[in-house]
């Protein structure tokens, strides 16, 4: 079956611009989580969705926005770009038990945004 | 906060030798640990994972042992072998009933000398 896709692989932004990124999840997944990776930081977490809510945040600005469809695939968005944002985004879709909390992550290939 | 710190954050070992990587976390609430691989380049992938109703687990080279009490859990690679260099990054879940994030640790770069 098909794994985690996240588009574009690439994106080079421009200081003070906005940018959207997209994931799909695995068939059946309908929580969507999203990290932002740098090197000496980690895995840091932006936010997890589920049935189209947001449902946990991380500790970054409010610039940093996403959301959820229908059909699980969610979507990131960070405004007012800084070059501090320079990283590879990556999306985790996994499922859901019934009594709560979620099986392991699949991550996608991520997104690697640079900002100039 | 939850919070996930993970030692040494870069670990050289002979092939063949083993190698350990320890995690500690600061949520008692945390009742999943996954263990993730990340090659140069490449996503991370999950390699093993262990809840809190469990002590040790193991998969052919590589096993991962909980203490709930100490909160800290470890990954053991036993004859390690080339392709087991790699960033390898701990996590833990905080799972409440309606949500769940999963915190990683800040990852520990493996290289296996030949």
């Amino acid at each position: 079956k098909a794994g985690v896709t996240q588009t574009p692989r690439y994106l080079i932004k421009t200081r003070g611009q906005q940018v959207t990124l997209s994931c799909s999840p695995i068939s059946g997944h309908r929580s969507v989580s999203w990290y932002q990776q740098t090197p000496g930081q980690g895995l840091q977490f932006l936010f997890e969705y589920f049935s189209e809510t947001q449902r946990n945040k991380g500790n970054f600005p409010g610039r940093f926005s996403g959301r959820q469809f229908s059909n699980s695939r969610s979507e990131m968005n960070v405004s007012t770009l800084e070059l501090g944002d320079s990283a590879l985004y990556l999306c985790a879709s996994s499922r859901r038990r019934q009594t709560g909390g979620t099986y392991g992550y699949t991550f996608g290939s991520g997104t690697r945004l640079t900002v100039v | 906060g939850e919070n996930v710190e993970q030692h040494p954050s870069t670990l050289s070992v002979q092939e063949g030798d083993s190698a350990v990587i320890k995690c500690t976390y600061s949520d008692s609430a945390s009742n999943y640990f996954p263990w993730y691989k990340q090659e140069l380049g490449k996503r991370p992938q999950l390699i093993i994972d262990i809840r809190s109703n469990v002590g040790e687990k193991k998969d052919q080279r590589i096993a991962v042992t909980l203490n709930k009490t100490a909160k800290h859990f470890s990954l053991h690679i036993t004859e390690t072998q080339p392709e087991d260099s790699a960033v390898y990054f701990c996590a833990a879940s905080t799972a409440p009933s309606s949500a769940s994030k999963i915190i990683f640790g800040s990852g520990t770069r493996l290289s296996i000398r030949p």
